[in-house]
């Protein structure tokens, strides 16, 4: 079975606050690819990065940096110096052996001034 | 280039009535994936097409129906609406030949069924 665990229901930090947002997996394929997702109150969902199962290499974006380990996994999603723009719910989503895409139940990430 | 666009954008239906909602997937993106989103049960696959083919099917009752055009347009359809079937309605446009594997998402339709 395919599983994305999200435990954060909701984070609220005070602006420039560091936030990670936890993501844990579970999927028996070898290859599979993983997604994190901004979810704005608009409703559009805006994909942020993918990350495959061979590649374990961390990277950065700017404020956003990702963690992804394999051996316990998680693929973590940390913002630094978080703005009020970062507001947002968070998913992260697994995808394995088809374009089905299996989403966490989101993280609400509140910034405040 | 243009992004996913999806018809309409609100949608205000009656019980037993039906539905269809529209989804034009990005130029050149041969796949397209359906996804209900509910407060209850999060974001939830309901199918996705490819080059006219459902390739892909979520547990969902047979009234959720969909189709793809031969210009990747979509369309999916529910039948005897339920109060149930409120939610946000999002469709997913991908390459679907494995050169590109991230879905890039329409800013959906919200349906309400009273």
């Amino acid at each position: 079975a395919q599983k994305v665990t999200q435990a954060q229901t909701e984070i609220s930090v005070v602006e420039k606050e560091d936030v990670t947002l936890d993501c844990v997996y579970e999927t028996r394929d070898t290859t599979y690819y993983l997604f994190w997702y901004k979810q704005p109150p608009s409703g559009e969902l805006v994909f942020l990065i993918r990350r495959n199962s061979f590649d374990e290499q961390n990277e950065i974006s700017g404020r956003y940096s990702w963690n992804f380990q394999k051996s316990t996994s998680s693929f973590n999603f940390t913002i630094t110096a978080s703005q009020v723009v970062d507001s947002a719910v968070y998913f992260c989503a697994l995808r394995a052996n088809t374009d089905k895409l299996i989403f966490g139940t989101g993280t609400r990430l509140q910034v405040f001034p | 280039k243009a992004g996913v666009t999806q018809t309409p954008r609100y949608l205000i239906k009656t019980r037993g009535q039906q539905v269809t909602l529209s989804c034009s997937p990005i130029s050149g993106h041969r796949s397209v994936s359906w996804y209900q989103q509910t407060p209850g049960q999060g974001l939830q696959f309901l199918f996705e097409y490819f080059s006219e083919t459902q390739r892909n099917k979520g547990n969902f009752p047979g009234r959720f129906s969909g189709r793809q055009f031969s210009n990747s347009r979509s369309e999916m359809n529910v039948s005897t609406l339920e109060l149930g079937d409120s939610a946000l309605y999002l469709c997913a446009s991908s390459s679907g030949d494995g050169s590109t594997y991230e879905q890039y998402f329409g800013p959906g339709t919200r349906l309400t069924v009273t």
